[in-house]
């Protein structure tokens, strides 16, 4: 069974950091581009970032380029958002979603709250 | 960056009735060397991931009723459902997967009439 586990949210003042984790199981992570999604409370979903499978390319959405990386362990099967100058509109529930033709697989979300 | 736009915004439907809903992309997703059109559907209930139902604009995902059904090409595209059940109250998300930034439609919230 397809398992995707975020973690790493929480509340965090503008201006600060998080990391968002997503445990991967079921699957050959490693064969997989992985994305994150989020999506603001009673908003719309909103693509954030991409990695391809062994890491080596990734894209962001204008809104978050130069703040957050996208990153990947394939022996740990493990996919990373490293947040940084965190803004206020930059709160959602944050999805780590695997890519097959359309984004087939979705974790639970993890939200993160900036506020002060 | 391809804009989706999805209509109506909500919609109220009667059990066993058809619902329909539209998503327009801003240029072709449709590639040429597969024809094949990049549009993924979702359904997204409340406090709940969205769930993947039709990729390719019009296949449907394992598992997914048959009530469910995709068309469309080139731009425009829609979601069928032919005969509403309960369980398909939610917020219907349309994608296009053809090109970076992969974008949403703004969702359509379906409701019984």
């Amino acid at each position: 069974e397809v398992q995707l586990v975020e973690s790493g949210g929480g509340l965090v003042q503008p201006g600060g950091s998080l990391r968002l984790s997503c445990a991967a199981s079921g699957f050959t992570f490693r064969s997989y581009w992985m994305h994150w999604v989020r999506q603001a409370p009673g908003k719309g979903l909103v693509w954030v970032s991409r990695i391809n499978s062994d890491g080596s390319s990734t894209s962001y959405a204008d809104s978050v380029k130069g703040r957050f990386t996208i990153s990947r362990d394939n022996a740990e099967n493990t996919l990373y958002l490293q947040m940084n100058s965190l803004r206020a509109e930059d709160t959602a529930v944050y999805y780590c979603v695997r890519a097959a033709a359309g984004f087939d697989y979705w974790g639970q979300g993890t939200l993160v709250t900036v506020s002060s | 960056d391809i804009v989706m736009t999805q209509s109506p915004d909500s919609l109220a439907v009667s059990l066993g009735e058809r619902a329909t809903i539209n998503c327009k992309s801003s240029q072709s997703v449709l590639y040429s060397s597969n024809n094949k059109n990049y549009i993924a559907w979702y359904q997204q209930k409340p406090g709940q991931p969205p769930k993947l139902l039709i990729n390719w604009a019009s296949t449907r995902e394992s598992g997914v009723p048959d009530r469910f059904s995709g068309s469309g090409s080139g731009t425009d595209f829609t979601l069928t459902i032919s005969s509403l059940q309960a369980e398909d109250v939610a917020v219907y998300y349309c994608q296009q997967y053809y090109s970076n930034p992969y974008t949403f439609g703004q969702g359509t919230k379906l409701e019984i009439k």
